[in-house]
């Protein structure tokens, strides 16, 4: 596609369930990076995705929260158990550069809301 | 670790004039310092950066600028305008730690 798409954009889930939030990015970008964001706040970085290395998951707030990357390409976020401050936008962007040194292009981001 | 700061966190101007961002950085082998937009309820773009073998870069009525020597990166906004506001976020890159570090935040408000 023409840029990073994100699904669900809106998800509502009782607290204890599971969610999964997805990341389709540029094609052709080796770089991926999940991004949370309260309201008002800033970019809370999760984790980060480069080609076939292993990810850099010091971000991931506690082992609930879990992502893989499958084939080099779709992201999934995973967070188990989910609790009322999992409460935000979960933004992806994907990037042509390694780790962060050039122009990343972020989706429009999946809104969680755990009642 | 790198550690990036943004003042300020708000940002009130007068539609017509110009309005200053900082940043400030620690880690001095950082090399990269984008800046985003984020209006409300859009995704952040990249609106300018800037790498550290410049002092100055310029689009129109936006520009930064990078002192090295003080570790400080600022976005300048000329002749506001009211599709100006919005959050804006600095960032600083280095291949001491690999990773983009993120300021705070600034929200900017154009007053009509």
């Amino acid at each position: 596609g023409a840029g990073v798409s994100q699904s669900p954009s809106n998800k509502v889930t009782e607290k204890g369930k599971d969610v999964e939030l997805r990341c389709d990015p540029i094609s052709g970008h080796t770089a991926l990076y999940w991004y949370r964001q309260s309201l008002g706040q800033g970019l809370e970085f999760l984790i980060y995705f480069q080609g076939n290395s292993a990810p850099d998951k010091s971000g991931l707030p506690s082992d609930r929260f879990s992502a893989e990357r499958t084939g080099g390409s779709v992201s999934t976020l995973t967070i188990q158990r989910t609790q009322q401050e999992d409460s935000a936008v979960y933004l992806c962007a994907s990037s042509l550069h390694d780790r962060g040194a050039g122009e990343l292009f972020f989706g429009e981001g999946s809104r969680l809301t755990v009642l | 670790g790198e550690n990036v700061e943004q003042h300020p966190s708000t940002l009130s101007v007068q539609e017509g004039d110009s309005a200053v961002i900082k940043c400030t950085y620690s880690d001095s082998a950082s090399n990269y310092f984008p800046w985003y937009k984020q209006e409300l309820g859009k995704r952040p773009q990249l609106i300018i950066d800037i790498r550290s073998n410049v002092g100055e870069k310029k689009d129109q009525r936006i520009a930064v600028t990078l002192n090295k020597t003080a570790k400080h990166f600022s976005l300048h906004i000329t002749e506001t305008q009211p599709e100006d506001s919005a959050v804006y976020f600095c960032a600083a890159w280095g291949d001491s730690n690999y990773q983009l570090i993120w300021g705070a935040g600034t929200k900017l408000i154009i007053k009509p």
